[in-house]
Order: structure tokens, then sequence, then C-alpha cells
């Protein structure tokens, strides 16, 4: 059972720390979506990867987020420095692009990280 | 950008009961996702459906786009039907990938 692994599950860390949060796409998928969910906002896209390239980012805070896929079966999502306003659950979601048809694409979720900044 | 309304925004059923969930948006969209989330925060796939109909169990979608709306049919619900259910829809002209705008979801009780 193919499944998108994200870790870690739950994450408590204090304003000003790194945080660093790692997902583990479907094996043979070669699209990535950083999404997080806060109770305000709902679900917002962060970052877009096909292929390990980064293709959208614009929902990210270019100041403090990056997001990186140093292989195909890992990407990253690190926060320096993290704030109170970056807590809520982050979610990595994988999919298939066959021949560029993004519209016929399928976005599986893993179960998210839990972050909480003090 | 595109409106992704769901309705109603809350509902509580007994066990046994059917119910329909509804996603209006405002753009023209060549896919579509359902997603519930369950009370874990698991978001789990339950119809890709860019028009037409599909059933799975008890569970049923049905995309109109050139009506732009979209509807999921939970019959003879059961408790662990509760959760959150997302509708994500793709504008059509949204660029050159699966960009998904989510709804503020149907919060959905089951209660025995």
């Amino acid at each position: 059972d193919a499944r998108v692994t994200q870790t870690p599950r739950h994450k408590v860390t204090e304003m000003g720390q790194e945080v660093t949060m790692r997902c583990q796409p479907i094996l043979g998928h070669n699209t990535v979506f950083w999404y997080r969910q806060t109770m305000m906002q709902g679900l917002e896209l962060l970052a877009y990867f096909r292929n390990r390239a980064p293709l959208d980012d614009s929902g990210m805070p270019k100041d403090r987020f990056s997001a990186e896929m140093p292989d195909a079966t890992l990407a990253t999502l690190k926060i320096q420095p993290s704030e109170p306003r970056d807590s809520a659950v982050y979610f990595c979601a994988s999919g298939l692009v066959i021949d560029g048809r993004v519209a016929e694409e399928t976005q599986y979720f893993g179960p998210g990280t839990r972050l909480l900044v003090l | 950008g595109i409106q992704v309304e769901q309705s109603p925004p809350d509902l509580i059923l007994q066990e046994g009961a059917n119910s329909t969930l509804r996603c209006n948006f405002s753009d023209s969209v060549n896919n579509l996702q359902w997603f519930h989330q369950n009370p874990w925060g698991q978001l789990i796939n339950l119809f890709y459906i860019p028009s037409g109909t599909k059933q799975n169990g008890r569970l049923s979608a049905t995309t109109v786009a050139t009506e732009r709306y979209s509807l999921l049919y939970i019959s003879s619900s059961q408790t662990t039907d509760s959760g959150v259910y997302f509708c994500a829809p793709r504008p059509m002209f949204s660029g050159g990938y699966n960009k998904l705008i989510f709804g503020a979801g149907t919060r959905l009780a089951v209660h025995p």
C-alpha cells in the first residue's frame, strides 16, 4: 500500500529555532506539493515541485521558509527562524503527471506534521 | 481567482441516514478531487472527478462542470464517516500544474 510519509508527525519548538520537515513521496511519483493548514486560512499551497525542480513557491514566506528536493525520494521544508504564527499542520502531497497532462493528476496526501511554535 | 463554496458548512446525521454535500465553483475546471479529513487529521482521497459520476461503496460523486458544481453523496452513513469533507477543483487556466483550490469544507458528525 503506497503512501506518502512525513516526519516528524509532531514538533514543538521555541520561537527562533530552525524546523525541518521531511516528506517521502510515493515511489514513482514525479510531483510534490507542500500545504499548510490552519483554522483561519484553511489549506494553502506553499510550494510545488515536478521532477525535483521547484516550479512554484509563491505561497511561501520567502524570508524564512525554504523547500528543496535533494533527491526523488525526499522533500524538505525548512523554517528558519520559526515564529508562533507558523504553528499549523504541514502536509506533503505527491502525484504523477504523465506526458504533461497535469489536469489528470491525482494528489495523495501524507499524514502531516503538526507544528507548534512557542 | 476561483471561488469554491461548500455547503452545508456543518451537518449532523444519525447513523444510517443519507446526505448530499455540495461544492460550487466560480470558474471552469478540468480537475476536481474530493477528500475526507478524518478526526485524526489524515486527508484521504475519495474521488478524482472532473466530470461525470463515480461510485465507491456507499459514496458517490457527480460533477457537472458546465454548471460549475459537484455533489458528494453519502448513503447509510456510519460513525466512521465523521470528519471534514473538502472539495478541491483545479481552475482550467491555472498554469502548468495541478493547482487545486480547496473549499472551506463540510464538517460532518454522524451519531450512533
